[in-house]
């Protein structure tokens, strides 16, 4: 098993870009997430998926949108980027959105906005 | 939304010093969940916290959860290099569906 994956590892966006984070996991895990973290700021919930064609907003889901059009995939998409958005994105998956499932994250993504 | 308070954000110690972490939180819990984020890493998962006043042990370190279930604590004995990182606790509301994180406790040991 590969677990979780992301990609790219790093990216640099100029202000107003659009891109899409890829996030990738291969245990079937019905839950989804995705997360930034700042420094200081602990780890905030962007959105999150309890299933295939199922997505909810988190914490910070402005300038943010997802799609869950199979359980494997869980990509997150910038659709105007800004500085603020500079940040470590990671995903995370587990096996249920029971809320006691050990959640597995990918290696991040490093994204930084000029 | 869900503030998770964690104490202190910074910590450094000689190696072989005890290190204790804290997490705070508004609102009874549901359980806990603590997590290791090595430098340049990713978060891992330590272990998880369900019951009041549950205390549970990992070789050097002990977790416990508060008698109210609104706290919890990560206590490192006899601290090594290899325990560098930050440390996070991790909470959810009844509902399950989101994962609030505590902002987190940098561990520097020095040796």
């Amino acid at each position: 098993n590969a677990g979780v994956t992301q990609t790219p590892k790093f990216q640099v966006l100029k202000t107003g870009q659009s891109m899409t984070l890829q996030c990738a996991q291969d245990m079937n895990h019905e839950y989804m997430s995705w997360y930034r973290q700042d420094p200081g700021m602990g780890l905030r919930l962007i959105h999150y998926s309890v299933g295939a064609g199922i997505t909810d907003q988190g914490e910070v889901p402005n300038g943010y949108n997802v799609s869950r059009s199979t359980t494997e995939d869980f990509p997150l998409r910038l659709l105007s980027a800004a500085p603020s958005q500079t940040s470590v994105y990671f995903c995370a998956s587990s096996y249920s959105n029971r809320g006691r499932d050990t959640q597995y994250f990918g290696p991040g993504t490093r994204l930084t906005v000029l | 939304g869900q503030q998770v308070m964690q104490i202190p954000q910074y910590q450094h110690v000689q190696e072989g010093e005890d290190f204790t972490t804290y997490c705070n939180s508004s609102t009874t819990l549901s359980n806990i969940q603590w997590y290791k984020q090595r430098p340049g890493g990713h978060p891992v998962f330590l272990i998880q916290l369900v019951k009041s006043g549950e205390v549970k042990k990992q070789k050097r370190l002990t977790f416990q959860f508060g008698e109210a279930k609104k706290n919890s604590s990560l206590h490192i004995t006899a601290t090594q290099t290899t325990d560098v990182g930050t440390y996070f606790c991790a909470e959810t509301l009844n509902t399950g569906n989101q994962f609030y994180f505590g902002t987190g406790t940098s561990l520097t040991v020095i040796p």
